[in-house]
Order: C-alpha cells, then sequence, then structure tokens
C-alpha cells in the first residue's frame, strides 16, 4: 500500500536534548512537508522540499532543520533552540510543489519532560 | 496575506442532523480549497477539494462549492453520523509564496461531536 509513515508516534525528550522524527513516503512524491499543529489552532509549515538535496524555510523554521537526501525521506530535527517544542508534527507530500494536493502521515507526537 | 476563518466550535449535532460548517477565506488569485479531517490522534484526510470558482467538491455525503463572489467554501452533509465526529480544518493552497510552492494555509479547525 502506498502512503505516508511517520515514526514514532510518542516521543519524549528532555530539555536541551535533539531529537529527530522520521517521514518516509512510497507514493513517488517530489514535494514533501512538515507542519506543527498546536492545540486549538491550525497547522503551520516548518519547512518544504520540491526536490532531493533542496529545502526551504516555511513560516516557522527556527529551532528546526530537514535534510532531503533521498526522495522518499524527509526527517526533521527538532534542536534545543525550539523555544516551545511540544507539539503534534504532520508531514505531508505531494506530486508535485505547486498546485497538487497534499497528503498526510498519521503525525508524531513529540513532548518535553 | 492569505487567511482562511472557519467558524468556531465545537458543534455538537444529533444524528442525522444537517451540518453546516462555514469557511470564508482571503487570497489573491485562484487559490484551491481543501477540507481535511481529523480524526482524534490521527493525521489530516483529505475529505474534498475545488480547484476553481464554482466547481463543488463531494466525498462520503459531504458536499463542498468553491464561491468566489463571497469567498466562501462551507461544508455541508444532509444527514451526519456519529462516525462523522472529528475535527475538520478548511484550506486554501496559495499560489505565491516565495516563488512557485503549494504552501497550505488552514483554518483553526472545527470540532464536530454527533450524538447518537
Amino acid at each position: 500500500d502506498g502512503g505516508i509513515t511517520q515514526s514514532p508516534k510518542y516521543l519524549f525528550r528532555k530539555e536541551g536534548q535533539n531529537v529527530t522524527l522520521s517521514c518516509e513516503q512510497n507514493l513517488n512524491h517530489d514535494a514533501m512537508y512538515w507542519y506543527r499543529q498546536d492545540p486549538g489552532q491550525g497547522l503551520r509549515l516548518i519547512y518544504y522540499s520540491q526536490i532531493v538535496n533542496d529545502f526551504q524555510k516555511g513560516d516557522i523554521a527556527e529551532g528546526y532543520s530537514v535534510s532531503r537526501e533521498k526522495k522518499e525521506s524527509f526527517p526533521l530535527t527538532v534542536t534545543s533552540a525550539q523555544k516551545n517544542p511540544t507539539a503534534f508534527y504532520l508531514c505531508a507530500s505531494s506530486i508535485r510543489l505547486a498546485g497538487d494536493t497534499q497528503y498526510f502521515g498519521p503525525g508524531t507526537r513529540l513532548t518535553v519532560l | 496575506g492569505d487567511s482562511v476563518t472557519q467558524m468556531e466550535g465545537p458543534v455538537t449535532l444529533s444524528e442525522e442532523a444537517f451540518l453546516t460548517i462555514n469557511c470564508t477565506y482571503t487570497a489573491t488569485g485562484y487559490p484551491s480549497l481543501f477540507w481535511y479531517v481529523q480524526y482524534p490522534g490521527e493525521g489530516l484526510q483529505l475529505l474534498l477539494k475545488a480547484t476553481k470558482a464554482d466547481d463543488k467538491g463531494s466525498n462520503k455525503g459531504f458536499e463542498a462549492t468553491y464561491r468566489k463572489e463571497t469567498t466562501s467554501f462551507h461544508l455541508e452533509k444532509g444527514s451526519v453520523q456519529v462516525s462523522d465526529s472529528a475535527v475538520y480544518f478548511c484550506a486554501l493552497s496559495g499560489q505565491n509564496y516565495g516563488g512557485a510552492t503549494n504552501k497550505l494555509i488552514f483554518g483553526t479547525g472545527t470540532l464536530l461531536a454527533v450524538q447518537p
């Protein structure tokens, strides 16, 4: 079955630690995205990538980093510089960057202890 | 900049009631419009979409019509079920964002609770 997988589903981190969230897709999509969701709010774009080895900052990139070494993978690192990292993180992909429907993974809930 | 405004929830209905969730938008150009649904603890699923004015998106009994004259994309369903209980997000795909991108701009979401 084609789709987007995110792991782990739940993640706990101590303050001051970096943590990496995994996102994999087997849809052969070129574009991938990371969003953050906070309670009672819509989703906000962290980073996006339209092609391998290329990525761009979204609206709230500070304290986050990404890489796109393979078409199917777009991991997100939440660094210690992120002031308020506790949130639900969603990865998405689309066939191309412009104008296509985005499909979402199941999400990772990150809690900083 | 582009934005989406949804009616605040929660919306509480009895089973088989009629549902309307209002969504209005502000955008330059001609965005695509989407409704996504999120069940508890899960990611977002695309419910329906419309790509140009007067298009009607439909899926699983839900419908929404792209109204450019009123900049609206209200979600409707004639008879809701308990299984429809979820958070519904209206979104638009901005056409211009640092060049050529597919940024989705979301509303804040509307929680729907359907009681038996």
